[in-house]
């Protein structure tokens, strides 16, 4: 079975300083996708950035990028000059085997808060 | 292009009572998936729907079932509620082809009394 582990429950950072959220997965797959997602207050969850694995390149989306380590299975998240409207819950999610992607297993989650 | 829409947003009910929720893909998307999200669980699979056709299952009791229309809208339901059945409910929708990002809407809030 899938897992993805998120060893962060919760993380705070100062306004306008870097934070990196943390993320492992576990997957006999050699070709997969994985998704930060941002829930703020409003529940809804957000795409922040996506990672296809046959890619070297870290996938960056402005402040947002990630440090993907393959062979590691790691798959952080850096928030770069981070704003009050970044404060929520951050969930690491990983589609299931076959590279299908209609069902995601997601880790327990982040809850960042921003200081001013 | 409109998100993905669920009804009703907030709802409560007693146990023993069966609810049924809505969601209105994006438009074109054709794959729905169904979440549930509660504070000791997190979020977990419930079903994925694909062209009315369901392709796979979460672990979870006979009680929830679902289904597509041929629009691709979807509903889900639950039958003999428990008050373990409150959560939030998230649907999400895709277009079911590998490697495309999963939309979610803004949940239905179930409380079960």
């Amino acid at each position: 079975a899938q897992t993805v582990t998120q060893s962060q429950p919760e993380m705070s950072v100062q306004e306008a300083e870097t934070v990196t959220l943390s993320c492992t997965y576990d997957t006999s797959e050699s070709d997969y996708y994985l998704f930060w997602y941002k829930q703020p207050p409003s529940r809804q969850m957000i795409l922040v950035i996506r990672q296809e694995a046959y890619k070297q390149q870290n996938a960056t989306e402005n402040r947002f990028s990630v440090n993907f380590q393959k062979a590691a299975k790691s798959f952080s998240l850096k928030i770069s000059d981070s704003q009050l409207g970044d404060a929520a819950m951050y969930f690491c999610a990983h589609p299931n085997s076959g590279g299908s992607n209609y069902k995601l297993t997601f880790g327990k989650g982040t809850l960042l808060t921003v200081n001013p | 292009k409109a998100g993905v829409t669920q009804t009703p947003r907030y709802l409560i009910k007693t146990r023993g009572q069966q609810v049924t929720l809505s969601c209105s893909p994006i438009s074109g998307h054709r794959s729905v998936s169904w979440y549930q999200q509660t504070p000791g669980q997190g979020l977990q699979f419930l079903f994925e729907y694909f062209s009315e056709t369901q392709r796979n299952k979460g672990n979870f009791p006979g009680r929830f079932s679902g289904r597509q229309f041929s629009n691709s809208r979807s509903e889900m339901n639950v039958s003999t509620l428990e008050l373990g059945d409150s959560a939030l409910y998230l649907c999400a929708s895709s277009t079911g082809s590998s490697g495309n990002t999963i939309y979610f809407g803004e949940g239905s809030w179930l409380t079960v009394v």
